[in-house]
């Protein structure tokens, strides 16, 4: 069956310090994997889709199938980056599958 | 970029009685609807996937006669939350489907009393 696992619900951080998002998924079959980024009273918003392997303001994801994870990473923090992330799975019916989210907040 | 506009954002109704959140994708037409809620300090899960024209499909546990789903066309889509009960309190998120992408609406917040 398919599962996203965030494992962190809270991660804090300075600014200018690296962070790093952990998601590990199950699925069998070939994933499309995701992260969603939604900030304080707003909706979801595509940040990272890892077929089009782009960085989105400074953001970067790996797909490592060996270890299932799709782990989300920048290498210098900012506050605004502070918002809740969610990791995703589609699966092949276009259905999503989101993990519990984690709380990103970057203190000044 | 798509639109999808999605309303009320937030509810608050008497338990017993029935809401209903409206979906629209206001620049693109979407065959498929998706339909996600997330309770307090959990995921996202989805509940149900409509096609235009037919029948809701329900993920396990989601009972169909409570959380009825109308797709009548191509741009507005409907979930009623019928005889509502304090446990369904959630947030409530649709998704319609487009060719070249994944969009999400802005949610509603259901609180009931």
């Amino acid at each position: 069956a398919q599962r996203v696992t965030q494992p962190e619900k809270l991660l804090s951080v300075f600014k200018g310090a690296p962070v790093e998002l952990k998601c590990n998924y199950s699925y069998s079959g070939s994933p499309e994997l995701f992260w969603y980024v939604q900030y304080s009273r707003q909706r979801l918003q595509l940040l990272l889709r890892h077929i089009s392997r782009e960085s989105i303001k400074g953001f970067t994801a790996d797909l490592n199938k060996g270890e299932t994870s799709f782990h989300l990473k920048k290498p210098f923090a900012q506050e605004e980056d502070s918002a809740m992330y969610y990791c995703a799975l589609v699966s092949r019916f276009n259905k999503f599958y989101f993990g519990s989210g984690t709380k990103l907040n970057v203190k000044p | 970029g798509a639109v999808v506009s999605q309303h009320p954002s937030r509810v608050i109704c008497k338990s017993g009685t029935s809401v209903k959140i409206e979906c629209r994708s206001l620049d693109f037409q979407a065959t498929t609807m998706f339909w996600y809620r997330q309770f307090p300090k959990q995921s996202l899960m989805l509940m149900a996937t409509s096609n235009e024209g037919s029948k809701a499909t329900y993920e396990q546990g989601v009972e169909k006669d409570k959380f009825l789903i109308n797709h009548a066309s191509l741009t507005l889509s409907t979930l009623t939350v019928t005889s509502a009960h304090p446990e369904d309190s959630s947030f409530y998120i649709c998704s319609p489907t487009r060719t070249d992408g994944y969009t999400f609406g802005s949610g509603t917040r259901l609180t009931v009393v």
